[in-house]
């Protein structure tokens, strides 16, 4: 089975400028998670689908940050335009619906804003 | 909103040592996960308990889950090298909803 696909790898950007991470989640699964992790801290939740609809988004920043689940499989996370606090690495991670719903994530996103 | 918070933050042991990490939520959860992140890693999953005051046991590591679901707690046994890492519970309070994660408490071990 293949994993949590995400891309790129690492992304350099200078503040005011835009950014967008793709994210391919484990076929057939309906929950669709993105997580900011800053260094030395736990995953923080942007948002989460299911299937293509929004379960929740209070946290995202949506002056600046969007996101879209088109036809409830691949996703893409925006940001525009960027502030240096959003240095972090970008978790994608997707889960099952129903029985034990493990979140498995990708390999995730290091974007360094300078 | 929903808060999970553990302690302790960091944590050095000895190798052969025991370690615990626990877990206190703001609200009732549904269920609690937990994961371990290696350095330069992403979280990998390691169990999920549901029933109020539930034990499960991974050979030396064993979890449980308060009566109030509110809490939750990792204890290894006999800490090897390759436990180092970071570990995150992280609750939901109704089935199908946001998935929370604590803060982590980062495991150094010392040969």
């Amino acid at each position: 089975e293949a994993g949590v696909a995400q891309s790129p790898r690492y992304k350099i950007i200078e503040k005011r400028q835009s950014v967008a991470f793709w994210c391919n989640p484990i076929s057939g699964h309906a929950t669709l998670y993105w997580y900011q992790q800053i260094l030395g801290q736990g995953p923080k939740l942007l948002i989460q689908f299911q299937n293509n609809g929004v379960v929740d988004d209070s946290q995202l920043p949506k002056d600046r940050f969007s996101a879209e689940r088109l036809k409830g499989v691949d996703s893409t996370l925006k940001i525009q335009p960027a502030k240096l606090e959003d240095s972090a690495v970008y978790l994608c991670a997707s889960s099952r619906q129903g029985g034990v719903t493990e979140a498995f994530f990708g390999q995730g996103t290091r974007l360094t804003v300078v | 909103g929903q808060q999970v918070m553990q302690i302790p933050q960091y944590q050095h042991v000895q190798e052969g040592e025991d370690f615990t990490t626990y877990c206190n939520s703001s609200t009732t959860l549904s269920n609690i996960q937990w994961y371990k992140q290696r350095p330069g890693g992403h979280p990998v999953f390691l169990i999920q308990l549901v029933k109020s005051g539930e034990v499960k046991k991974q050979k030396r590591l064993t979890f449980q889950f308060g009566e109030a679901k509110k809490n939750s707690s990792l204890h290894i046994t006999a800490t090897q090298t390759t436990d180092v890492g970071t570990y995150f519970c992280a609750g939901r309070r109704d089935a199908g909803n946001m998935l929370t994660f604590g803060g982590g408490t980062r495991l150094m071990v010392k040969p």
